[in-house]
């Protein structure tokens, strides 16, 4: 029973690139969140999704961030040309439909550096 | 000030002693807490979950919660080398985002 999947694992960009992670949440799990974590800093939440819809994206940066959650396939977090500030451990979080309050299953995370 | 407040340590200890980690919150509206559980370039592995006030004891660990005082605690008994981590505090409201502490980073010297 495979937990949730990230990938890549690590992720190296220049300044201007485009960056995509990837979460393939536990089967059965249709509630998806990416959360980032700075060095020295808790996780921060960024945005909730469940297939097809953006349920929340309070914590999503107005500029360059994106996410989706098609109806096949994993869900994808986007960031346009990144910049140095974007460096961070991306996680991804999964939860089971109606249980969404209790228990979120996080994936390994993306590390991305911005060089 | 942040919602959820919490000492990042680093707290070493002995094998084999109680650890006592805490966090504080500010919005009264919190209403689900959880402990996780991080080591090193690893993803937070969910420890504890409570709603109400009042303990709850899973093995080693019991995970506490005073509302009116807006504390939440984790303790470890009995502390082994593997439970050197870094442990985060989490809340929400009922709803799924959940706001984390900073983390408190645990050593267990044998």
């Amino acid at each position: 029973n495979a937990g949730v999947m990230q990938n890549p694992r690590h992720l190296v960009r220049r300044r201007g690139q485009e960056a995509r992670l990837r979460c393939s949440p536990m089967k059965g799990h249709s509630h998806v969140y990416w959360y980032r974590q700075l060095p020295e800093e808790g996780l921060k939440f960024m945005v909730y999704l469940q297939k097809e819809n953006i349920i929340d994206e309070s914590g999503m940066p107005k500029e360059r961030f994106s996410a989706e959650f098609p109806k096949e396939g994993p869900s994808i977090l986007r960031i346009q040309q990144v910049v140095r500030g974007d460096s961070a451990a991306y996680f991804c979080a999964s939860s089971p439909p109606g249980q969404s309050t209790d228990t979120q299953y996080f994936g390994p995370g993306t590390r991305l550096t911005v060089l | 000030q942040k919602e959820v407040e919490q000492d990042p340590g680093p707290l070493s200890v002995p094998e084999g002693a109680i650890v006592s980690l805490n966090c504080t919150y500010s919005n009264s509206a919190f209403q689900y807490f959880m402990w996780y559980r991080q080591y090193s370039r690893k993803g937070p592995e969910l420890l504890m979950y409570t709603y109400s006030s009042g303990n709850k004891e899973d093995g080693r660990f019991t995970a506490q919660v005073d509302k009116s005082s807006k504390y939440i605690s984790l303790f470890i008994r009995d502390s082994q080398p593997s439970d050197s981590a870094t442990y985060l505090c989490a809340t929400n409201f009922g709803n799924e985002k959940l706001t984390f502490g900073t983390g408190t980073r645990l050593t267990i010297i044998p």
